[in-house]
């Protein structure tokens, strides 16, 4: 099956700086890829995805990157705000396989 | 409309006993997934309901799990002879493919 490796594994910024998190794929057919966001004690809540015919997508403060070559694809966070820190999780589908999810703190 | 809903939200059980974790997917969805998340970690596919297709059990830990799903809709999970290590939250999420997923809130069992 699909094996999605995700990092860094915690990640903390100042507000107002960027956030970049990364994920890896192993199976070239896999071709959507979602990130989901999760606050402490909350279900996970998509806040962008990227199908595989597109290499960038961007939404207001994120943006998601996608490499089907080095099949590899980031999240990207500009002007952070407290309210951004959460748990993000990558997935790769086909089925939905997701890496082991991102802590990110924000400090005010 | 009306989201994902599990229940119950929260079970206590004690090791041995048999649980059983139920999921109402979003009216129509045809997929159906079920995850798990231990303290901290990240989610652990479990199992994956398609339409009629023969669902995925490829993620379950130990034949002490099993899922079913009646008429395409309402899953159930099944954990027989619970362990300590099972006590998880366990995440139900439907879509209506090709994605992307919408997640219950999740049930917190706890075995002790």
């Amino acid at each position: 099956g699909e094996n999605v490796e995700q990092h860094p594994s915690t990640l903390s910024v100042q507000e107002g700086d960027s956030a970049v998190i990364k994920c890896t794929y192993s199976d070239s057919a896999s071709n959507y890829f979602p990130w989901y966001k999760q606050e402490l004690g909350k279900r996970p809540q998509l806040i962008i995805d990227i199908r595989s015919n597109v290499g960038e997508k961007k939404d207001q403060r994120i943006a998601v990157t996608l490499n089907k070559t080095a099949k590899h694809f980031s999240l990207h966070i500009t002007e952070t705000q407290p309210e951004d820190s959460a748990v993000y999780f990558c997935a790769a589908a086909g089925r939905l396989y997701f890496g082991r999810g991102t802590q990110l703190t924000v400090w005010p | 409309g009306a989201g994902v809903s599990q229940s119950p939200s929260n079970k206590v059980t004690e090791k041995g006993k048999d649980v059983e974790l139920r999921c109402d997917p979003i009216s129509g969805h045809t997929a159906l997934y079920w995850y798990r998340q231990s303290l901290g970690q990240g989610l652990e596919f479990l199992i994956y309901f398609q339409g009629n297709s023969a669902p995925d059990k490829s993620g379950l830990p130990s034949d002490r799990f099993s899922a079913e799903r009646t008429g395409g809709s309402v899953s159930t999970l099944t954990i027989q002879r619970t362990q300590q290590e099972d006590s998880a939250v366990y995440l139900c999420a439907s879509s209506l493919l090709p994605l992307p997923l919408h997640f219950g809130n999740g049930t917190r069992l706890t075995v002790t």
